[in-house]
């Protein structure tokens, strides 16, 4: 099974700040990588699929780079409703899996 | 719109059985590969089931043998049985549709609540 790991678990930031989140797979995963972003209380909501490519409606401050075992979602500048927590998930095979998670912290 | 709804969770014993329900809407399950994912109050995301188009189903190792994904076509709706449950099963049921590039969920239900506890 693959496994995949977050870092860092969480990360404190300021409105306007540059953030960068890092994921790593146990194995290459070519760009079988996708991202979310999930709010208290909340489903899930996609926000990069094929490791750079970004779904519909999600603003352009968000992008996702990497390949093969290492990825990285970056918010090119924070705004307030990007505080919550992030997901990698590689959908290369089953069993599917997930990071752990970063939650993104007010400073 | 595609809708995808879950029910059926809920308080049950150790050592209990309970069946999952997610109806979709705006599209056909038949037509994407579907999962099911689950969150344990407090923690991260758990990739639990799935099911291709063809029907056939993939399951986390660790649970393989006590949950087993199903779909009815007529009704449009997902099925998770889980069977044996345990205290650590407890956790937000989400039901999902890969329809998003490179096999991403796009789609997710607003998931249903299992707790196991006597």
């Amino acid at each position: 099974d693959i496994q995949m790991t977050q870092s860092p678990s969480s990360v404190p930031a300021s409105v306007g700040d540059r953030v960068t989140i890092t994921c790593r797979a146990s194995q290459s995963i070519s760009s079988w990588l996708a991202w979310y972003q999930q709010k208290p209380g909340k489903a899930p909501n996609l926000l990069i699929y094929a490791a750079s490519s970004l779904h519909s409606g999600v603003p352009s401050r968000f992008s996702g780079s990497g390949s093969g075992t290492d990825f990285s979602l970056t918010i090119s500048s924070l705004q307030p409703e990007d505080f919550a927590t992030y997901y990698c998930q590689q959908t290369h095979s089953f069993p599917y899996s997930f990071g752990q998670g970063t939650k993104l912290e007010i400073k | 719109e595609v809708q995808l709804v879950e029910s059926g969770g809920g308080l049950i014993q150790p050592g209990g059985s309970l069946r999952l329900s997610c109806v979709a809407s705006g599209f056909t399950v038949t037509s994407n590969y579907m999962s099911w994912v689950r969150q344990a109050p407090g923690k991260g995301l758990e990739w639990v089931s799935g099911i291709n188009t063809g029907g056939t189903t993939y399951h986390a190792e660790s649970l393989k043998g006590r949950f087993t994904v199903s779909r009815d076509n007529s009704k449009n709706t997902l099925f998770l049985q889980m069977n044996s449950l345990r205290a650590e099963d407890t956790a937000v049921y989400y039901c999902a549709r890969e329809g998003g590039g490179a096999s991403s969920f796009d789609s997710w239900g607003q998931g249903t609540l299992v707790t196991v506890s006597s």
